[in-house]
């Protein structure tokens, strides 16, 4: 079935080093993926997306691209702030009639001034 | 603000009670979606509406129901709660099912004591 894996936190840096979060996928045919954002006590925002193979979703600073031959989808930021640290899920959406989305367990981002 | 409204924000109960969660999706979306995040289980999808009608189920208890009104917004109800009942209760929408973007509340958060 589809999943998604993330590698797991927390992930601890400094402010202005960069940023890699990785994610693999197993899906059947082509979903799209997505990257979304949890700051501390509030809901999920969607961060980025891409919908295909070689896409490259971009937000805020943050980059992702679509790569189906390693199926992977990480997520990147050159120089990060404080202000990013949140907890990171990776998601696909089911090609399936369900169109449910499948995250990953989430990856924790502590950002030291 | 992704204009998907939940409440209460906060709910606390006792085991075996019985409780709704409500949600109103974006004035616009026709789909709603119930997501249930745990400690444990991680962000799970329970339950998809689309315009009135179930169009799929996942992870979902049988002690738990959903159902979309007429005027688009759903409701959770969760019965003879269980201490593992305690999670955050997330609705996001959508404005048609095959749509890529789904738009997440702030979310309820269970506790069952």
């Amino acid at each position: 079935g589809n999943s998604v894996t993330q590698m797991e936190g927390p992930v601890t840096l400094s402010e202005e080093a960069f940023l890699t979060i990785n994610c693999t996928y197993t899906a059947t045919g082509y979903p799209s993926l997505f990257w979304y954002v949890q700051y501390p006590g509030e809901g999920l925002q969607l961060l980025l997306k891409a919908t295909k193979a070689d896409d490259k979703g971009s937000n805020k600073g943050f980059e992702a691209t679509y790569r189906k031959e390693t199926t992977s989808f990480h997520l990147e930021k050159g120089s990060v702030q404080v202000s990013d640290s949140a907890v990171y899920f990776c998601a696909l959406k089911s090609t399936g009639s369900s169109y449910k989305l499948i995250f990953g367990s989430g990856t924790r981002l502590l950002v030291r001034p | 603000d992704s204009g998907v409204t939940q409440t209460p924000k906060h709910l606390i109960t006792a085991t075996g009670q019985r409780v709704t969660l409500r949600c109103s999706p974006r004035s616009e979306d026709l789909s709603v979606y119930w997501y249930q995040q745990s400690l444990d289980q991680g962000l799970q999808f329970l339950i998809h509406y689309y315009n009135g009608e179930k169009r799929a189920k996942g992870n979902i208890l049988e002690r738990f129901s959903a159902q979309q009104f007429p005027d688009l917004h759903s409701e959770l109800n969760l019965s003879s709660l269980e201490l593992g009942d305690s999670a955050l209760y997330f609705c996001a929408s959508s404005a048609l099912p095959g749509t890529d973007t789904q738009y997440f509340g702030p979310g309820t958060r269970l506790t069952v004591l």
